[in-house]
This record gives structure tokens, C-alpha cells and sequence, in this order.
């Protein structure tokens, strides 16, 4: 089945800092690829998604680009704010009844 | 608003009893889908639908039953429950239609917290 491997945590910046969070992930056929963000307390939200290579997804100021060759979807933001400060999972969706694998989450963490 | 409703948002149990969660969502969606999230391991499929009178399996299904008697809703029972069902569990329904996008995105509920003592 498909797997995910999702950068450890917790990942804690400052303010402003430029944030990397690593993903690859093993899946059967060509799957499409999305971020999911759950902030505290809440369930998990669409952060952006990616359906083919090279295709770049993007959304608050997050971007992730879908690398087939190297099977990678790595989650980026240039200038991060405290209003950040989540868990992020990394997702592949395949299959007839599209299901999600998760990764494990990435814990990040953004002080003042 | 629309959107995928859990109840309870939060249960405790004591171990060997029953109960049953409900996920109700309003966009008439075809696909269902339990999750559970337990610290360090993300969230794992437990069971899934995709349509009215279907269920199957996802990866970690023991010890627990579904039904989908009705589009609109899944639910998800524990007829014994254990101390390792202690979780938090979301519900999350797609559209199986064609999304022009080319990926259908999975909406989730706001989770319900289980714990089993």
C-alpha cells in the first residue's frame, strides 16, 4: 500500500523565518499529492494539493511542487508567521475510493 | 454552514462498553471515510464507504463495525471497547464526481475524542 515519510518534529522558528518541511512518499500508479493543516483544537483543512508532476501547489503563502523523479512533495513558506503554528500532514490519495495515506505529522511551532 | 458533523465531540468509556459514533455531512457526497489519530502516527483509515449500504476495510478495522444505512451518514461503532481504542477519531466525506481540478478533496469533520478507561 502507499506510505508516507514526513519530516520528524516538532519544528520550532521565529517569526519571519523560511520554513521546509520534507515529504516522500511510495504510493501504486500516480497519485495526486496534497497538505493537509490541523491547528489546535480543530480537525484538518486543505492546505493545497498538487494532481501531476511538476505541478506547484500553493495557497497563504505555502508552496509545494509534486517531483515524480524523486517522489517528493515538500512543503515551503518564504516568511512564517506565529498564526502558522500547526500540525501539517503530508498526503498521497489513490485508489477507486480515494483514500488518503498520512504521514505523521509535523509539529511547527512559530514564536513572536 | 455545510460541512461534515461528528457526535459526540467527547466520550468516556469504560472498557467493555459500547457505543456508536455518528458523522453526518450535507454535501451529498458518496465516499465516507474513519479516521483515528493517535500521537506520532498520523491519521489511519479504519473503515470507509463509497456509497449508501457499502462499507470496507482500511487498514486498521479491528474492533470495530460501520454502517452506512443512508447517504448522508456514517457510523462507526465500538461493541467492546479497549484502553488501545483510546483516540481521536475524524470523520471526512469527497465527492466521487469528476473535479476539474482532477482531485477530489476530502472534507473533514472537527473530530471526536474517545477515551477508554
Amino acid at each position: 500500500g502507499d506510505s508516507v515519510t514526513q519530516m520528524e518534529g516538532p519544528v520550532t522558528l521565529s517569526e519571519e523565518a523560511f520554513l521546509t518541511i520534507n515529504c516522500t512518499y511510495t504510493a501504486t500508479g500516480y497519485p495526486s499529492l496534497f497538505w493537509y493543516v490541523q491547528y489546535p483544537g480543530e480537525g484538518l483543512q486543505l492546505l493545497l494539493k498538487a494532481t501531476k508532476a511538476d505541478d506547484k501547489g500553493s495557497n497563504k503563502g505555502f508552496e509545494a511542487t509534486y517531483r515524480k523523479e524523486t517522489t517528493s512533495f515538500h512543503l515551503e513558506k518564504g516568511s512564517v508567521q506565529v498564526s502558522d503554528s500547526a500540525v501539517y500532514f503530508c498526503a498521497p490519495l489513490s485508489g477507486s475510493a480515494r483514500q488518503l495515506t498520512f504521514g505523521s505529522g509535523t509539529q511547527l511551532t512559530v514564536l513572536p | 454552514n455545510a460541512g461534515v458533523t461528528q457526535t459526540p465531540k467527547f466520550r468516556v468509556l469504560k472498557t467493555g462498553q459500547s457505543m456508536t459514533l455518528l458523522c453526518a455531512q450535507d454535501m451529498n457526497h458518496e465516499y465516507m471515510y474513519w479516521y483515528r489519530q493517535d500521537p506520532g502516527m498520523g491519521l489511519r483509515l479504519i473503515h470507509y464507504s463509497v456509497g449508501e449500504g457499502t462499507t470496507a476495510k482500511g487498514e486498521v478495522p479491528d474492533g470495530y463495525n460501520v454502517s452506512r444505512l443512508k447517504k448522508q451518514n456514517f457510523l462507526l461503532g465500538l461493541e467492546s471497547a479497549a484502553p488501545s481504542q483510546t483516540s481521536v477519531y475524524f470523520c471526512a466525506s469527497a465527492s466521487a464526481g469528476h473535479d476539474p481540478s482532477g482531485a477530489n478533496v476530502l472534507t473533514f469533520g472537527a473530530g471526536s475524542r474517545l477515551t477508554v478507561l
